[in-house]
């Protein structure tokens, strides 16, 4: 069975430019959850969906990002306008049933803003 | 204000020896603790998980004990082989059960 699939693996860009991170879940899992991973903060959960539906998005750390969901197997993190501070490992993962079933991650996408 | 705790960056083990990773956590309300495992250039993998209700849970060469008095849980690993480096991760189920908190992880080496 295919993982979750995240791309593209390694995105760089230069400050001020749009950034769209891809997710495709599991098939079959309804919660999906994006992350990120740095050397200070460690791994952040940014924002989480069930069923399609942003659910807490607490952890998105300003108005520059947003994430959608149009569909099941489906989902980007959108940073507009990218900033070198948002320079990260981003990670999204998905599970059958929420937090309690282990989260199946993809391999991320390291992006970085010049 | 981390509520779950890795104190330790790094840990080096020598082949077939016992590695212990150790992690603590602050809210006495959580009651449910995943352990990852995660390759360079990979995501992190479930590993295993404890729930509060056990104080111990095994699966193959690895054991998580959980002390809830003192707000801490460790990962056994035995015997540990050069497969097992990578970086370890706690994590705890969120208060409202709806998500993951991580800690910051260990770097485990293993040399033979």
């Amino acid at each position: 069975d295919a993982g979750v699939i995240q791309s593209p693996r390694h995105e760089v860009t230069e400050m001020g430019q749009e950034v769209t991170l891809r997710c495709k879940p599991i098939s079959g899992h309804d919660y999906l959850f994006w992350y990120r991973q740095t050397m200070m903060r460690g791994l952040e959960l940014l924002i989480y969906f069930n069923n399609n539906v942003p659910i807490d998005d607490s952890g998105m750390p300003e108005d520059r990002f947003s994430a959608k969901m149009p569909n099941a197997s489906f989902s980007t993190l959108k940073i507009q306008p990218s900033e070198p501070r948002d320079s990260a490992v981003y990670f999204c993962a998905s599970s059958n049933q929420g937090a309690y079933q282990p989260q199946h991650f993809g391999d991320g996408t390291r992006l970085s803003i010049l | 204000d981390q509520q779950v705790k890795q104190n330790s960056p790094s840990l080096s083990v020598q082949e077939g020896r016992i590695s212990i990773l150790n992690c603590d956590y602050t809210n006495s309300m959580f009651d449910y603790f995943l352990w990852y495992k995660k390759y360079p250039a990979e995501g992190p993998t479930f590993l295993i998980s404890i729930s509060s209700i056990k104080d111990k849970n095994e699966d193959g060469r690895f054991t998580v004990f959980l002390n809830k008095s003192a707000k801490h849980l460790s990962l056994h690993i035995v015997p540990s082989q050069p497969g097992d480096s990578a970086v370890y991760f706690c994590a705890a189920i969120n208060q409202a059960g709806t998500a993951l908190i991580f800690g910051k992880g260990t770097t485990l080496s293993v040399s033979s």
